[in-house]
């Protein structure tokens, strides 16, 4: 089975500064990994995706995020925040092939002070 | 824009009632999901449709329900709303041949009450 754990419920970070916002994922299989963002009363949009190619997966947004198999993580970072960037992440893992059957983390809530 | 939306935006129903969401997927692909998201939550899978067939189902009891048609749209119908099912639900569509990219759409609000 598989299962993603999100740490940090809420993330507050300076406009400019780094953004951290870290997954652990479980799998059974070798996985898919995915990072989607979600803005107030909308759906969810992929940031990116790792689908065992590179390890380093840059997404849009200027998001990367590193797939560490030794330490079954998925963080995502940006080297500078934006305001815009407010909003709640989800990290999702799929055992199926590609997007199939996501299984999603709780979320973070990521807020940009001015 | 993704190409996938979802009818209607907002609902209201009454516990016991039952309710039925559409979903029309984006233009080629051929699987569809639903998701829940209740609220302060991630999204959980509750079913998949590919090719007109369930594939595949997560842990929500049989009063959800599917169906997919010809056009690869689909419909989520639940019996007997209970409040616990207030959430906004998710449709995502897919081409299960290769693409790993899941496209969703801006989803439905249903409120029980």
């Amino acid at each position: 089975a598989q299962s993603v754990t999100q740490l940090g419920s809420h993330v507050s970070v300076s406009e400019g500064a780094l953004v951290l916002l870290r997954c652990n994922y479980s799998s059974s299989v070798p996985p898919y990994l995915f990072w989607y963002v979600q803005y107030p009363n909308q759906g969810l949009q992929l940031l990116l995706k790792y689908t065992s190619a590179a390890t380093l997966v840059k997404g849009i947004n200027d998001f990367e995020a590193e797939f560490k198999k030794s330490e079954t993580s998925f963080h995502l970072t940006k080297p500078s925040a934006h305001m815009s960037d407010a909003a709640e992440y989800f990290c999702a893992v799929s055992a199926g092939q590609g997007a199939q059957k996501l299984v999603f983390g709780q979320g973070t809530r990521l807020t940009i002070n001015p | 824009e993704t190409g996938v939306t979802q009818s209607p935006t907002h609902l209201i129903k009454t516990r016991g009632q039952q309710v039925t969401l559409r979903c029309s997927s984006q233009s080629g692909h051929n699987t569809v999901s639903w998701y829940q998201q209740a609220l302060g939550q991630g999204p959980q899978f509750i079913f998949q449709y590919y090719r007109e067939e369930e594939n595949g189902r997560g842990n929500f009891p049989p009063r959800f329900s599917g169906l997919q048609f010809p056009n690869y749209s689909s419909e989520l119908n639940v019996n007997a709303l209970e409040l616990d099912d207030s959430a906004l639900y998710l449709c995502a569509s897919s081409d299960r041949g290769g693409n790993t990219e899941a496209f969703f759409g801006q989803g439905t609000r249903l409120t029980v009450v």
